[in-house]
């Protein structure tokens, strides 16, 4: 167990609709970082947080949006969703910045 | 340049054996490359990492070789156990960057007992 956790497990929806996914970091962690894993594009780095502030984005869709809250949890906003969304999504932390990051388990979403 | 290649896609070794697994970067601003693996329905876990400082780290039974005139790292994975079977991930990133990770494609390994 990493220490992070993630929320919900498994997430059913339709195209077009919007979700939230909830990522809680380790303890004393202040980044968070957020990637998608399907199986036609491997893991893919999407957004990190440090402290409530946006640090980098990576290949994130205009649909997504993420925020870090002063508690330091997090969540990743999908909307408009589409049948190629349907990924594992995971939710990393780290101490600083340029520490080793530590995964959550994943938020497995499937859109139908 | 932000790619890293990484092979086999598969590979199927006896218990005892040697895995192998490769990956190449385009980068050179990269200075941080860390290997995980991931078991089904986990997370990717760091397994062991190198800085192009070194040219190998050892870990247990879990090598790390660098080539940076070559831009190519490997792991090696010695007496290879039924239990490492997992799929494997090399990833690059530059510390300039933060820890925003470019991960190779993955290797599934199988180590048959």
């Amino acid at each position: 167990d990493s220490g992070v956790t993630q929320t919900p497990k498994h997430l059913i929806t339709a195209t077009g609709q919007r979700v939230t996914l909830r990522c809680s970091p380790r303890s004393g962690d202040l980044s968070v970082y957020w990637y998608q894993q399907s199986l036609d594009q491997g893991l893919q780095f999407l957004i990190q947080y440090y402290n409530g502030e946006e640090r980098a984005k990576g290949n994130i869709l205009e649909r997504f949006s993420a925020q870090q809250f002063p508690d330091l949890h997090s969540e990743l906003n999908l909307s408009s969703l589409e049948l190629g969304d349907s990924a594992l999504y995971f939710c990393a932390s780290s101490v600083t910045e340029y520490n080793e990051q530590f995964f959550g388990p994943g938020t497995r979403l499937t859109v139908l | 340049q932000q790619q890293v290649k990484q092979s086999p896609q598969s590979l199927i070794v006896q218990k005892g054996g040697i895995s192998i697994i490769n990956c190449a970067y385009e980068n050179t601003a990269f200075d941080y490359f860390p290997w995980y693996q991931q078991f089904p329905g986990k997370g990717p876990a760091l397994l062991i990492a190198i800085r192009p400082d070194v040219s190998e780290k050892k870990e247990g039974r879990f090598t790390i070789s660098f080539n940076k005139s070559a831009k190519q790292f490997s792991l090696h994975i010695m007496d290879s156990q039924p239990g490492d079977s997992a799929t494997y991930f090399c990833a690059a990133s530059n510390d300039n960057y933060g820890q925003n990770f470019v991960f190779g494609p993955g290797t599934r390994l199988s180590v048959l007992p």
